[in-house]
């Protein structure tokens, strides 16, 4: 069966250190992978694309790597600020599809 | 700039009593649209998307429809609500040359009772 996960326990990190969380993907082709910012009671606010022919994407404090020999993506976020503290949600489109699966999210808390 | 609107942000309904979820788009044209839920604590469901004016498909069966009568208005409905239809209703749309990032609505927060 198709799947798509994410860590469900909750990452709690120190301020100033790196976050790390982790999706993986089971009988997907995907053409891309995307991963999202939610925060409590809002939409999900997009961060980053990587295709299937990148390995590695940043923008700013972010990185996302994108194996798909794995099946996996990694999503970091470099000198964390309490402010980065939300819920991460990755996502893929599959190849020729209109539709894009969500996993359930990761929490992440930032401690001052 | 495009933004997207949903409405109402909050809603309390009896169980059995119908739905109706708004969903608008400004500053596109021919826009993918979508409805999500989102349960507490669960990642999105996609429920409806469009690809166009009057074009449905439903991902999930269930006492939900959605229709599409403008291009860029997108309606959830429902004619008897279940408790299990509670949950966090987001809208989203793409822009269908790209089709690489969705733009998500604030949402509606819907309560059956």
């Amino acid at each position: 069966s198709q799947k798509i996960e994410q860590n469900s326990e909750a990452l709690n990190i120190q301020e100033g250190k790196t976050a790390t969380l982790t999706c993986n993907y089971t009988n997907y082709s995907p053409a891309y992978l995307q991963w999202y910012r939610q925060d409590p009671g809002r939409g999900p606010v997009f961060l980053l694309l990587i295709r299937e022919n990148e390995k590695e994407k940043r923008k700013e404090r972010l990185k996302v790597t994108f194996d798909t020999t794995l099946k996996q993506s990694l999503f970091h976020i470099t000198a964390s600020q309490p402010a980065d503290s939300a819920t991460y949600l990755c996502a893929l489109r599959d190849t020729g599809g209109f539709k894009t699966i969500f996993g359930a999210g990761t929490r992440l808390f930032v401690k001052a | 700039s495009q933004t997207i609107h949903q409405w109402p942000a909050t809603l309390v309904q009896p169980v059995g009593s119908p739905l109706s979820l708004e969903c608008t788009v400004e500053g596109t044209s021919n826009p993918n649209l979508y409805w999500y839920r989102q349960a507490a604590g669960r990642g999105l469901q996609l429920l409806f998307y469009s690809v166009g004016i009057g074009q449905i498909s439903s991902e999930v069966p269930q006492n939900l429809s959605a229709s599409r009568p403008q291009d860029r208005q997108f309606i959830l409905s429902s004619k008897k609500l279940l408790l299990s239809d509670s949950g966090f209703y987001l809208c989203a749309w793409e822009q269908d040359r790209a089709k690489d990032t969705q733009y998500f609505g604030p949402g509606t927060r819907l309560t059956v009772l």
